[in-house]
């Protein structure tokens, strides 16, 4: 079974230009989350997805962060503009259902680096 | 609201040594409680969860974790350190929607 893939693995863009991330999770999972990795910190969750509908979204900085999850499958995750402090690692993970125990499987997530 | 501490930003060890990962958690309900371990570059991987079923939990690649109700915590050990376990370790507890929070993250180092 294929994990949770995503693209691309690195960007490097200068501030205030756009940027987006894609994310194909582990086929027939419902949930998908999306979580930014600072450095030498845990990961801290962005958004949740319940098929196609977001219904966590209270940790994202919605002036300039965006995300969509078109048919409840792939998603994208955008920043428009980037800033300095956007640079960190964005994980996707996905489950087969949302609440307690169900496991979330990782992707290897994008390294953003703004310059 | 939950939270999470992990003592110790950097543990070093040496190869065949024990290791003692520490972690305790804040939480207002009875929690799920996970370890994670993510290689460089990699994303994470569960290494055990305990989900308020027996209080000592066994996971992979040798690693186990007992749940302390009375010092709120969820230490992760390993016997025997092998080389492959250098890595990040982070502890993590669930709210009741599975989203997780996690701790700062604990970096092993194994030495020859």
């Amino acid at each position: 079974e294929a994990g949770v893939v995503q693209s691309p693995r690195y960007k490097i863009i200068e501030k205030k230009q756009p940027v987006a991330f894609w994310c194909n999770p582990i086929s027939g999972h419902n949930t998908l989350y999306w979580y930014r990795q600072n450095l030498g910190q845990g990961p801290e969750l962005l958004i949740r997805y319940e098929n196609e509908e977001a219904v966590d979204d209270s940790q994202l900085p919605k002036d300039r962060f965006s995300a969509e999850r078109l048919k409840g499958v792939d998603s994208t995750l955008k920043i428009q503009p980037a800033e300095l402090g956007d640079s960190a690692v964005y994980l996707c993970a996905s489950s087969s259902q949302q609440g307690l125990g169900y496991e979330q499987y990782f992707g290897p997530g994008t390294r953003l680096t703004v310059t | 609201a939950q939270s999470v501490t992990q003592l110790g930003s950097h543990v070093s060890v040496s190869e065949g040594a024990l290791v003692l990962l520490r972690c305790n958690y804040s939480s207002s309900v009875p929690p799920y409680l996970f370890w994670y371990v993510q290689y460089p570059n990699q994303g994470l991987q569960l290494l055990l969860k305990y989900t308020s079923a027996a209080t000592l939990v066994k996971g992979i690649n040798g690693f186990e974790a007992e749940f302390k109700k009375s010092e709120t915590s969820f230490h992760l050990t390993k016997p025997s350190a092998h080389m492959s376990d250098a890595a990040e370790y982070f502890c993590a507890v669930s709210d009741f929607t599975g989203k997780l929070i996690f701790g700062q993250g604990t970096t092993l180092q194994v030495k020859p």
